[in-house]
């Protein structure tokens, strides 16, 4: 059975930082690359950062460059979003998906004071 | 950067109908395209990756087809479980952009 599941989402000050983490079961992280999206309430689909495959290239998002990292621990096949300087406008649910299959569920993510 | 835009935006139509969603990218992005479903509430759900190929599972009244910089999502026969949102990503190159969105109802 295929599954992402998400956790470390919360309330957070403004300048706060979270980590989500994303384990995976089912498959290995190393034979996809994985993403982080987030979606605002009401909003659309927003790519916040992506790593390969074989975890060589790390891309993010202009509005997130500098403050967030993508990572990976393949010992325990999970997926982490280390999110720092946490700005209101980061309020978002945050999902992980490997590119174009399997989608968590999602973790919330408040920034507010 | 390369930008996505769909159209309609939103759109209604009864039960049966063949409906059709079109994606444009800014660039060209071969068939590095995919879509995605959700329903208010959920996450999303891939449907289709490589621009045509459908993820295991999701109903043959889904078709996708394109290459390049002009893309389609087509539902032959709409049913009231298809109502939801349907999203575009280009992942040819970062930043791996996402459309805007299509709102699907039943009339």
């Amino acid at each position: 059975q295929v599954q992402l599941v998400e956790s470390g989402g919360g309330v957070v000050q403004p300048e706060g930082s979270l980590r989500l983490s994303c384990a995976a079961s089912g498959f290995t992280l190393n034979s996809y690359g994985t993403q982080w999206v987030r979606q605002a309430p009401g909003k659309g689909l927003e790519w916040v950062a992506f790593i390969s495959y074989d975890a060589t290239n790390k891309y993010y998002a202009d509005s997130v460059k500098g403050r967030f990292t993508i990572s990976r621990d393949m010992s325990k096949n999970t997926l982490y979003l280390q999110m720092n300087s946490l700005r209101p406008e980061d309020t978002a649910m945050y999902y992980c998906a490997t590119i174009a299959d399997y989608w968590g569920q999602g973790t919330l993510v408040t920034v507010s004071s | 950067d390369i930008q996505m835009t769909q159209s309609p935006s939103s759109l209604s139509a009864s039960v049966g109908d063949r409906v059709t969603i079109t994606c444009r990218a800014s660039q060209g992005v071969s068939t590095h395209l995919a879509w995605f479903q959700q329903k208010p509430g959920k996450a999303p759900k891939s449907l289709i990756h490589s621009a045509s190929i459908l993820q295991r599972g999701v109903p043959s009244t889904f078709s996708g087809s394109g290459s390049g910089t002009v893309f389609t999502l087509t539902i032959s026969s709409l049913q009231p479980e298809d109502v939801a949102t349907y999203y575009c990503q280009q992942y040819d190159s970062s930043p791996l952009t996402f459309g805007p969105g299509t709102k699907v109802d039943i009339k």
